[in-house]
């Protein structure tokens, strides 16, 4: 059960549109739509924005959005905004019941 | 509404046994397709999951830590409980307890409740 792999930073100008990647491998990402995405901002609990790969909870803004193709996933947010800014985690099953987070991307808005 | 709120020791020495507690309102433990699940997160890394128990007592657990881990619930009491055995200071975390979808997501977390390892 190894981490997904994230890039650890990603930024952009208000009003861009970022991607960030979540590479698994055939054993989770590759094999279950059960990818779902979090954001953290500092001190506080992650909260779900993307989950069963490409499905908003309600209130989640639609400027993010979610896709996976092969063993990865990724997340977009399309329109970035200042509260934006946050620490993203992807998240995958992996199996036998288990689950397997992403190493996480620090978003920063320029 | 949904809330689940951890309580346990704040500092454990290592070799310790953890013990902490969730504690949720707003639903059951007895829900179908709903479970809690364990998340840590050491200062400034990743989260990392750790175990779930489900509304039919199905239980997993980490690979990497399954020796260590034991997850139970209290229906009654609306109580999840984790242990964790042979406490180290790589151990220091916020662990948060998190309910999780059958075949979904996890879509509401507690706060969050700090350990530190330390002697």
């Amino acid at each position: 059960q190894s981490a997904l792999t994230q890039v650890a930073s990603v930024s952009g100008f208000p009003g861009q549109s970022i991607t960030i990647s979540c590479a698994g491998t055939s054993s989770d990402v590759g094999s279950y739509n059960l990818v779902s995405w979090y954001q953290q901002h500092p001190g506080k609990a992650p909260k779900v924005i993307i989950y069963e790969v490409s499905k908003r909870p309600s209130g989640v803004p639609d400027r993010f959005s979610g896709s996976k193709s092969g063993n990865t996933a990724s997340l977009t947010i399309s329109g970035l905004q200042a509260e934006d800014e946050a620490v993203y985690y992807c998240c995958s099953y992996a199996s036998s019941g288990t689950y397997v987070f992403g190493t996480g991307t620090e978003v920063t808005v320029l | 509404q949904v809330t689940l709120k951890e309580s346990g020791p704040v500092l454990v020495k290592p070799t310790e046994t953890l013990t902490l507690t969730c504690t949720v309102s707003g639903f059951s433990l007895t829900n179908a397709r709903m479970g809690v699940s364990w998340i840590r997160q050491p200062p400034g890394k990743a989260l990392e999951w750790l175990a779930h128990i489900f509304w039919n007592d199905e239980k997993s657990y980490t690979t990497s830590l399954k020796s260590r881990l034991t997850i139970s619930k209290d229906s009654s009491k609306s109580q999840v409980v984790l242990t964790m055995t042979n406490m180290d200071p790589v151990d220091t975390a916020t662990f948060y307890c998190v309910r999780i979808l059958l075949n979904s997501a996890f879509d509401f977390w507690g706060q969050g409740t700090m350990v530190t390892v330390s002697s």
